[in-house]
């Protein structure tokens, strides 16, 4: 089974600023991963597809990036509405999520 | 617009089954690129993908729990229903369905809004 590692845990950023967060995974999975944003008490929403592919009606400051090994959810800056947990997922022989990342305000 | 929601107990005794169905709308689950999904998350942790059934009743398990899983569809009802054996305290998680699109791939999008299940005696 391929497991997603997500770095770090938790990022505290200020409104403003950019937001980082990584992806590993522990083979080669091409481009096949996607981010979800979750808030507290409300299911995931799909944000990114296939790395860099926004999903509809998703913000453009989000974009994607990487693939292999290591991808990259990039937040160009942060708005009050993205202070959430980030969670990658890949679709490549199977299907697994990572352990997520909390973006949280400094 | 596409909604699911999920609807099942929300207390399960240790070794019992637990049921769960999620009821959707503004698709067809009858072509084979369209799918269901569940997966769940226990309080304060990280989801995990369960089990996905697509139009064509291909169905995929997650291998670790591939034993105590079924996925079944009821295209009349609009309804996808998962069943999983043998409870334990450690199933106790928020169980969400999702819609798996045409065309992208097993992800899923959009989501329930999610059933809370715990397992105790």
């Amino acid at each position: 089974e391929i497991v997603l590692t997500q770095s770090p845990a938790t990022l505290s950023l200020s409104p403003g600023e950019g937001a980082t967060l990584s992806c590993r995974a522990s083979q080669s999975i091409s481009s096949y991963l996607a981010w979800y944003q979750q808030k507290p008490g409300q299911a995931p929403r799909l944000l990114i597809y296939d790395s860099s592919n926004r999903a509809t009606d998703i913000p453009a400051r989000f974009s994607g990036s990487g693939s292999g090994t290591d991808f990259t959810l990039t937040i160009s800056s942060l708005e009050p509405e993205d202070f959430a947990v980030y969670y990658c997922q890949h679709r490549f022989n199977g299907l697994t999520f990572g352990g997520g990342t909390k973006v949280e305000i400094k | 617009q596409i909604t699911l929601k999920e609807s099942g107990p929300t207390l399960v005794k240790p070794t019992q089954t637990l049921t769960v169905t999620c009821t959707f709308s503004g698709f067809s689950l009858t072509t084979s690129g369209v799918g269901v999904g569940w997966i769940r998350q226990p309080p304060g942790k990280a989801l995990e993908w369960l089990a996905l059934i697509f139009g064509d009743d291909d169905k995929r398990y997650s291998p670790s729990l591939k034993s105590r899983l079924t996925i079944t569809k009821d295209t009349s009802k609009n309804q996808v229903v998962l069943t999983m054996t043998h409870l334990d305290p450690v199933d106790t998680a928020t169980y969400y369905c999702a819609h798996r699109p045409w065309g992208m791939g097993n992800y899923f999008d959009p989501w329930g809004q999610g059933t809370l299940v715990t397992v105790s005696s």
